[in-house]
């Protein structure tokens, strides 16, 4: 298993342009979920899913879009990149509500 | 959601025994404690978790006070490879969507020094 994978590994944007951050899992999870890291700073919640179909948001989803049409994909869109958005965006799945969360390698975005 | 207190930072020798401690004094009956360490920028891995009883697996020890408010990460024989960020949460817990949601702190950045 590749486990939780993301693309891209850096990103330079301009402000106001877009872009869709990747992720796969192939361990058939159900939950998926992306966060944000800025510097000395734990991880933030932006948006979940509980199954394909389903998503929700989480503590900061402004300027963020997620949607989840297979199991395998949880694609994160940025819709007008602004400055705030610099950081290391991570996603993560895992089986069940309560199970161990895997987390992907990071995407680190930087908006100029 | 039941807040985590950790201290910023701890030092450890190499092969001594790596103590790290939590406080969550507002946990609720249903919700469990779990430990998650980051190494320098790589994604958090998982460690442990438990509810109330002592938990134990080959990467580390989780010791929960009886009264629940707060636990402590043991590492037995730490390595330099150990030095990370450690995380510790509490599961959000409940029904719904929600539920299993990780909410980090800041945690604690573990120097293991030879």
């Amino acid at each position: 298993n590749a486990g939780v994978t993301q693309t891209p590994k850096f990103q330079v944007l301009k402000t106001g342009q877009s872009m869709t951050l990747q992720c796969a899992q192939d361990m058939n999870h159900e939950y998926m979920s992306w966060y944000r890291q800025d510097p000395g700073m734990g991880l933030r919640l932006i948006h979940y899913s509980v199954g394909a179909g389903i998503t929700d948001q989480g503590e900061v989803p402004n300027g963020y879009n997620v949607s989840r049409s297979t199991t395998e994909d949880f694609p994160l869109r940025l819709l007008s990149a602004a400055p705030s958005q610099t950081s290391v965006y991570f996603c993560a799945s895992r089986y069940r509500a309560l199970n161990e969360q895997f987390f992907g390698p990071g995407t680190r975005l930087t908006v100029l | 959601d039941a807040k985590t207190t950790q201290p910023p930072s701890m030092d450890c020798a190499e092969g001594r025994a790596a103590n790290l401690p939590c406080n969550h004094s507002t946990i609720s009956g249903n919700e469990y404690v779990y430990w998650y360490r980051q190494i320098h920028s790589q994604g958090p891995q998982y460690i442990i978790h438990g509810l109330k009883n002592n938990e134990t697996n080959e990467m580390a020890s989780l010791i929960i006070t009886e009264d629940r408010k707060s636990s402590t990460l043991i590492l037995p024989h730490a390595t330099l490879r150990d030095t990370a960020v450690y995380y510790c949460i509490v599961r959000v817990g409940g029904y719904g969507g929600s539920q299993g949601n990780l909410i980090f702190g800041k945690g604690t950045k573990l120097s293991v020094k030879p």
